[in-house]
């Protein structure tokens, strides 16, 4: 079966430094993966996704993702981080290999402290 | 402007009392799905449909209902509610059949059953 890991289930990081959320896959045939956030009480928002190509995925806010094949990741990280970057953010992915199957990681809940 | 609505966003309701979340999108979209989110558990799939009739199971279907009878509906039902079915709904498109595309999610559903 695939799964997506967040081995995280909370990260306190200070405004102004650099943030890092972590997400690890298994999935079988070659992985895409997305990052999604969810504030209060709002559904949920892309932020970006890796399909093929560059490692080094560049998003919305600021955010950007490194996919690590060899280690089976997609970090979720941003440079400076901002107290409205507060939310519950979501590593989701599946392989092509299995059709239509695409799971969700539990969620890391990003607090940044001002 | 490019939506998914839910109606309505919070409810209350007894158990066996059956009722119906709406979705609906704009966005011309083939792909529709339900998802339930849990604390700690990320976002499960209950069903999905791929386009005007055309349903199938998710990892969770049991106790729910759907149907696709207009391209930009699709309708979640519970015709038993029990309190295990107490949960946060988020309906979400996409434009086809590819994983690879981004989902677009609802605002989400709040639901109790006592």
């Amino acid at each position: 079966a695939q799964s997506v890991a967040q081995p995280e289930d909370q990260v306190n990081v200070a405004e102004g430094n650099p943030l890092t959320v972590k997400c690890t896959y298994s999935v079988s045939g070659n992985p895409y993966l997305f990052w999604y956030v969810q504030y209060p009480n709002r559904g949920l928002q892309f932020l970006l996704k890796y399909i093929t190509g560059d490692n080094l995925v560049k998003g919305s806010y600021g955010f950007e993702a490194e996919f690590n094949k060899s280690q089976t990741s997609f970090h979720l990280k941003k440079p400076s981080a901002l107290v409205s970057d507060s939310a519950l953010y979501f590593c989701a992915g599946g392989g092509d290999n299995y059709g239509q199957n695409f799971v969700f990681g539990p969620g890391t809940r990003l607090s940044v402290l001002p | 402007e490019a939506q998914v609505t839910q109606n309505p966003r919070y409810l209350i309701t007894v158990t066996g009392k059956k009722l119906t979340v709406t979705c609906s999108q704009n966005m011309n979209h083939e792909y529709m799905s339900w998802y339930r989110q849990d604390p700690g558990l990320g976002l499960r799939q209950i069903y999905y449909s791929m386009n005007v009739e055309v349903t199938d199971k998710g990892d969770v279907p049991e106790g729910y209902k759907v149907s696709r009878k207009e391209k930009r509906n699709f309708p979640l039902i519970l015709e038993s509610p029990s309190p295990n079915q107490t949960s946060l709904y988020f309906c979400a498109s996409r434009k086809g059949p590819d994983s690879t595309d981004t989902q677009y999610f609802g605002p989400g559903t709040r639901l109790t059953v006592l």
